[in-house]
């Protein structure tokens, strides 16, 4: 168990419709990452938050939108949906700002887009 | 760009047979080094690390080398298990940035 919480686990929903993907953190950790994980994609790199305020942003779509809460926890925001959307998404935290830390996976929302 | 290149899975061994899984990357400057495990169902765990040329990572019997000259960190074990049937990535890092950048992940499948 690495302490990085997602829910819900599993989320079905249709085309066009909006979804909110849950992350908390380890306790501690200030840093949270999102990744979508898709077939024909690969694993990759969303956006980051800091304490708060994003810190570094990667392949996320303007459909999709994320905030980092006074209590650390995140949510992934993914709106007019595509079937093109359905991914196992990853949440992931650690300590520091930027570096070397190790980085914790939370065990991932798997989202299917009918 | 950074990038991270492994090599094409499947890979099937038998119990205690010998594994390499190939990585080589492209990055600016000084990236840090890693390979994650994903078993069936879960997330990611990061397995070893290295953050600098010559570093060796290692942990569970898993090693893997920073070739700055070769630019590559493949990972080995000398003797596999049935348990250790996982997907495997390596990913980098580059100095003062946080997000990781995966390679396509390796199957490992080990028969008894």
């Amino acid at each position: 168990d690495s302490g990085v919480t997602q829910t819900p686990k599993h989320l079905i929903t249709a085309t066009g419709q909006r979804v909110t993907l849950r992350c908390s953190p380890r306790s501690g950790d200030l840093s949270v990452y999102w990744y979508q994980q898709s077939l024909d994609q690969g694993l990759q790199f969303l956006i980051q938050y800091y304490n708060g305020e994003e810190r570094a942003k990667g392949n996320i779509l303007e459909r999709f939108s994320a905030q980092q809460f006074p209590d650390l926890h995140s949510e992934l925001n993914l709106s007019s949906l595509e079937l093109g959307d359905s991914a196992l998404y990853f949440c992931a935290s650690s300590v520091g700002r930027a570096g070397v830390g190790e980085q914790f996976f939370g065990p991932g929302t798997r989202l299917t887009v009918l | 760009g950074n990038s991270v290149t492994q090599m094409e899975g499947p890979v099937t061994l038998s119990e205690e047979a010998f594994l390499t899984i190939n990585c080589t990357y492209t990055a600016t400057g000084y990236p840090s080094l890693f390979w994650y495990v994903q078993y069936p169902g879960e997330g990611l765990q990061l397995l070893l690390k290295a953050t600098k040329a010559d570093d060796k990572g290692s942990n569970k019997g898993f090693e893997a080398t920073y070739r700055k000259e070769t630019t590559s960190f493949h990972l080995e074990k000398g003797s596999v298990q049935v348990s250790d049937s996982a997907v495997y990535f390596c990913a980098l890092t580059r100095r003062n940035t946080d997000k990781l950048i995966f390679g396509t992940g390796t199957r490992l499948q080990v028969f008894p």
